[in-house]
């Protein structure tokens, strides 16, 4: 069965300092993988998404992704953290593979909190 | 562009009663999905609509649950018969289709109160 698992309920990490917001996932098939930022009383808003290539995908905010294929695994991954960056961060794989390409399955979610 | 956009954006309503809720996908996404998401924790997916093909319901929770797209754009979702368990933001979102690497455009959601 398809699913995406993110580990941390909450990150915690000061302003300056580089963060990783972790996801794992599980298709039976090839993976389209993406993250989703949401703000408080917003929408989910795309970061960014891999698709096929180069492992490393960089996205809005400075933010950035490294799609483990051994590991099965989209880290979400920042340098220098900043405090706007606190919000809820969700993992979604989409699986490519025939008859299952029609839905998005998304973690849990992971609320960060960029501390002063 | 205009974004995906979803109305109310608040909805109070008393347990028993039907509501309907609104989405207005970005102009020429031929997908369109349904979420709900109680308290800030993940979504569920309730169901998708893909161009004139039969939409997939898999993710409705019960018969009290539908949803129709007229003209391959503005969706609404009918809750008959409301109930507590029912409340919770429900998030539209569209993408320009629903077989390939497309990401989703999210609307703001319908923020769902039953009394």
């Amino acid at each position: 069965a398809q699913s995406v698992a993110q580990p941390e309920d909450q990150v915690n990490v000061a302003e300056g300092n580089p963060l990783t917001v972790k996801c794992t996932y599980s298709v039976s098939g090839n993976p389209y993988l993406f993250w989703y930022v949401q703000y408080p009383n917003r929408g989910l808003q795309f970061l960014l998404k891999y698709i096929t290539g180069d492992n490393l995908v960089k996205g809005s905010y400075g933010f950035e992704a490294e799609f483990n294929k051994s590991q099965t695994s989209f880290h979400l991954k920042k340098p220098s953290a900043l405090v706007s960056d606190s919000a809820l961060y969700f993992c979604a794989v989409r699986d490519i593979g025939v008859g299952n390409f029609n839905k998005f399955y998304f973690g849990s979610g992971t609320k960060l909190n960029v501390k002063p | 562009g205009a974004g995906v956009s979803q109305s109310p954006s608040n909805k109070v309503t008393e347990k028993g009663k039907d509501v309907e809720l609104r989405c207005d996908p970005i102009s020429g996404h031929t997908a369109l999905y349904w979420y709900r998401q109680s308290l800030g924790q993940g979504l569920e997916f309730l169901i998708y609509f893909q161009g004139n093909s039969a939409p997939d319901k898999s993710g409705l929770p019960s018969d009290r649950f539908s949803a129709e797209r007229t003209g391959g754009s503005v969706s609404t979702l009918t809750i008959q018969r409301t109930q507590q368990e029912d409340s919770a933001v429900y998030l539209c979102a569209s993408s320009t289709s629903g077989t390939g690497p497309y990401e989703q455009y999210f609307g703001p959601g319908t923020r769902l109160t039953v009394t």
